[in-house]
């Protein structure tokens, strides 16, 4: 089955500078990958799609690469603030979708120090 | 408006007994799903509905059973509670069922403890 893993469980930046949140997967590539921001007590966001044919996204501070040879995304966050402090979830998608339409990471706690 | 809502957003029963917590979007999407995420905060999907089609997670107890009145609701209904239930459930609808842009957006989650 597929096993997707996120960069240590908690990440600490000093504010300004970039974030970059890991998402790696094993087995078969998914036809696109998303990514979500989740705070203490919410649901999760929708922030970013990439899809397999695709290199990289972008959207204001946010970057999201896709490298399906490495099997691996990179979410980045440029000049990051104390207010992008939260859990980022990665989540691949198939086509077909259904129940196995999305399966998430567990997630990066990304802290942005002041 | 809020996009995806449940209620309620605690629920605290005993074990055996049996409950059901309530979703309902007002995007006009037509497919909804129920995800579960434990105490280490890991979201796995526990069902996808839309109009024609249930898919069910295998892992999934048939203790568990979502019931759709229309498209707008999604219902989670639970028998017999155990321990391990506990968790906090999310509803979330995407306008379609495994398409290119699959997006989902999600109800704030409702926190059940089973004691």
């Amino acid at each position: 089955s597929q096993k997707i893993e996120q960069n240590s469980e908690a990440l600490n930046i000093q504010e300004g500078k970039t974030a970059t949140l890991t998402c790696n997967y094993t087995n078969y590539s998914p036809a696109y990958l998303q990514w979500y921001r989740q705070d203490p007590g919410r649901g999760p966001v929708f922030l970013l799609l990439i899809r397999e044919n695709e290199k990289e996204k972008r959207k204001e501070r946010l970057k999201v690469t896709f490298d399906t040879t490495l099997k691996q995304s990179l979410f980045h966050i440029t000049a990051s603030q104390p207010a992008d402090s939260a859990t980022y979830l990665c989540a691949l998608g198939y086509s077909g979708g259904g129940a196995d339409g999305l399966t998430f990471g567990k997630g990066t706690h990304l802290i942005i120090q002041p | 408006d809020t996009a995806v809502s449940q209620t309620p957003k605690y629920l605290v029963t005993q074990m055996g007994n049996d409950k059901s917590i309530k979703c309902e979007q007002n995007l006009g999407h037509d497919t909804m799903y129920w995800y579960k995420q434990d105490s280490k905060k890991f979201l796995k999907i526990m069902f996808s509905y839309n109009n024609k089609e249930l898919i069910i997670n295998e892992t999934v107890p048939n203790r568990f059973s979502p019931k759709s009145p229309d498209k707008a609701h999604l219902n989670l209904h639970i028998n017999s509670l155990e321990l391990g239930d506990s968790a906090v459930y999310f509803c979330a609808s995407s306008q379609d069922m495994g398409g290119s842009t699959d997006t989902q957006y999600f109800g704030p989650g409702t926190r059940l403890t089973v004691l």
